[in-house]
């Protein structure tokens, strides 16, 4: 199984900032990376996938990168709507996620 | 447009079953498969399995494997899941996710999920 890991777990944020997280993968998944954001209460939302292809109607302030083992999600400008829990989800095999990074308001 | 949409909260005992069903609408359900992906209360998200809408191929995750069936009824365009046995550590929200791709497999990313069904597993 492929183990992924995020950090940080925790990221306090103002709005405008520029913000990144960083996701691992246990071995190469090469591109097979999507990224969603989770509101509470609400289902995962589709942001990046394959590592840095956006999503149609997702702001283009979000932005992916990487392959191999390891890869970033950036927030060029976070605003307020932004505030939200983020998981990495590799599909170079059976899927499997990440354990999350929470961004709140610092 | 395209959603799936959730049968409702279920409370049951350990050692009982549970069936969610996840009605899909706007688009062609027999071109995509259906993953099950769960989340126990403030934690991360666990995929559970992935049937196919076309043929009715499965994969299960391996820790769920005899405890869990995935099915389908294409004349209503709903997929099914059903988790016996259960346990307290089996309370979370359980979700059916349509894959990116269709005519896929298991291994993918998703781009349109249920609104979460949450099952409370409690004596």
């Amino acid at each position: 199984d492929i183990q992924m890991t995020q950090s940080p777990s925790t990221l306090s944020a103002s709005v405008g900032d520029r913000v990144t997280i960083t996701c691992r993968a246990s071995q190469s998944i090469s591109s097979w990376l999507a990224w969603y954001q989770q509101k509470p209460g609400k289902a995962p939302k589709l942001l990046i996938y394959k590592a840095s292809s956006l999503e149609s109607g997702v702001p283009s302030r979000f932005s992916g990168s990487g392959s191999g083992t390891e890869f970033t999600l950036t927030i060029s400008s976070l605003q307020p709507d932004d505030f939200a829990t983020y998981y990495c989800q590799q599909y170079n095999s059976y899927p499997s996620f990440g354990p999350g990074t929470k961004v709140d308001i610092k | 447009q395209v959603q799936l949409v959730q049968s409702g909260a279920e409370v049951k005992k350990p050692g009982a079953s549970v069936k969610v069903s996840c009605k899909a609408s706007g688009y062609t359900f027999t071109s995509y498969g259906i993953s099950w992906v769960r989340q126990a209360p403030g934690q991360g998200l666990e995929w559970m399995g992935w049937i196919s809408a076309y043929n009715g191929n499965t994969n299960y995750a391996q820790k769920l494997q005899g405890r869990v069936t995935m099915t389908t009824d294409t004349s209503t365009s709903t997929a099914y899941m059903e988790l016996r046995s259960l346990r307290s550590d089996d309370t979370a929200v359980y979700y059916c996710a349509r894959p990116l791709s269709d005519y896929g497999d298991p291994i993918d990313a998703f781009d349109i999920w249920g609104q979460g069904t949450m099952v409370t597993v409690s004596s």
